[in-house]
């Protein structure tokens, strides 16, 4: 069963340093996501993605916040300057068109310290 | 105020019994989600509703509309049932972004 994959899982990062969370979509999967969530908080969107433009984004997603789609297979989250407030579980999710389901990936759980 | 509401926000079940989760929410949709997130934290998803009822095994989804609720049951529940179940909306105005609720965390003994 196709499935999205994400990398790394855990992510141990020093406040202030850059991360880079990596995602592959399902391939023939259209539309993209990143999703956050807090331990212990509901999950939150952060960005849709399709066309290679960012087509939606929360509030969460201030300038410290970029997505890329570099070379047609992966999809990439990248945070600027980590904040404490940074450490949560990122999911990442794609769906070949809007109005069906998106299928998630298992996650990258990101701790900045 | 939560766009989204589930309840409960946990429950405890004995294997075999038959559960309902219930979703409200607030706003207009296009459609309405439910996911299943394990310990590990991988999500699943479960159905996706814009109407009526959908059934997957021991899984049943319903949906309605007018009242703005939606549930979700499991029929012979068995621990390997435990795990939060989240419903997510997505909302008419907001292209296909999920917008979730809090979550259900259900706990089946064996």
């Amino acid at each position: 069963e196709p499935e999205v994959t994400q990398t790394p899982s855990h992510q141990v990062t020093q406040m202030g340093q850059e991360v880079i969370l990596r995602c592959v979509p399902i391939s023939n999967h259209l539309y993209f996501y990143w999703y956050r969530q807090i331990l212990g908080q509901k999950v939150e969107f952060l960005v849709s993605f399709y066309n290679n433009e960012i087509s939606e984004k929360s509030e969460i997603f201030d300038d410290q916040f970029s997505v890329e789609r570099p070379d047609g297979s992966n999809f990439t989250l990248k945070i600027r300057s980590t904040k404490l407030e940074d450490s949560a579980m990122y999911f990442c999710a794609s769906s070949a068109r809007t109005g069906v389901g998106a299928f998630f990936g298992q996650g990258t759980r990101l701790t900045v310290v | 105020k939560n766009e989204v509401e589930q309840s409960p926000q946990n429950l405890t079940a004995q294997e075999g019994e038959f559960i309902t989760i219930n979703c409200s929410y607030s706003v207009g949709i296009s459609a309405l989600h439910w996911l299943q997130q394990h310990p590990g934290g991988g999500i699943v998803s479960l159905f996706m509703l814009s109407s009526g009822k959908k059934k997957h095994g021991r899984l049943i989804a319903t949906i309605n509309i007018q009242e703005k609720h939606s549930s979700l049951h499991i029929t012979a529940s068995h621990p390997r049932d435990s795990a939060v179940y989240i419903c997510a909306v997505t909302k008419g105005t907001s292209g296909s972004r999920l917008t979730f609720g809090e979550g259900t965390q259900l706990t089946v003994n064996p």
